[in-house]
């Protein structure tokens, strides 16, 4: 079956630091894939996407691009602040399909 | 934001309860979903549904059971609560297939069983 494999935390950093958050998956087909955001108390929030290979996501300074030759998807932004302290979450999503599929979550610390 | 509310936000019962969760939309999308949120899981697909009356099981339905009487509400049911179903429930809606068409989430109902 599907599954979502993402980096462990807490990561902690300071304020303007280079975040990434490896994320690598297993699936057939094409899916596409996700990196959606929760912050405290709140449900999550779509943070960027990409549908096909080589696409590259963007939002927000975070950027992600699908690398199906390594099947990741790895997070990035080049100088975080501390309202980006959230957990993150990749998933992926089945080739026309509706059933997402979640990694177990990074939670991010960002301090001043 | 999309619009959907869940309600109760908050819930404290015993085991062996019956527990139910409301999940409303204000966007007229086709697709609702339920989902399950435990530390170190991520979050794992109750049930979903692809339009009134017509839905299907997750990967974790075991315990649960929803319905969807109306466009705008997908319930989820627990008939006899316990212990293990001590986890924060997420309301989904999209309003199609695929990845153009991206699911979009509700703030979540924390449920605790005692």
């Amino acid at each position: 079956g599907n599954s979502v494999t993402q980096m462990e935390g807490p990561v902690t950093l300071s304020e303007e630091a280079f975040l990434t958050i490896n994320c690598t998956y297993t699936a057939t087909g094409y899916p596409s894939l996700f990196w959606y955001v929760q912050y405290p108390g709140e449900g999550l929030q779509l943070l960027l996407k990409a549908t096909k290979a080589d696409d590259k996501g963007s939002n927000k300074g975070f950027e992600a691009t699908y690398r199906k030759e390594t099947t990741s998807f790895h997070l990035e932004k080049g100088s975080v602040q501390v309202s980006d302290s959230a957990v993150y979450f990749c998933a992926l999503l089945e080739a026309a399909g509706n059933k997402l599929t979640f990694g177990g979550g990074t939670r991010v610390l960002v301090k001043p | 934001d999309a619009g959907i509310t869940q309600s109760p936000r908050h819930k404290v019962t015993e085991t062996g309860t019956p527990v139910t969760l409301r999940c409303h939309q204000t966007e007229n999308h086709r697709y609702m979903y339920w989902y399950r949120q435990d530390p170190g899981h991520g979050l794992r697909l109750i049930h979903y549904s692809y339009g009134v009356k017509d839905t299907d099981k997750g990967e974790v339905s075991d315990g649960y059971s929803v319905s969807r009487s109306k466009t705008e509400d997908f319930l989820l049911t627990l008939e006899s609560a316990t212990s293990s179903q001590t986890s924060v429930y997420f309301c989904a809606i999209s309003e199609g297939q695929g990845g153009n068409q991206p699911q979009h989430f509700g703030d979540g109902t924390r449920l605790s069983i005692l």
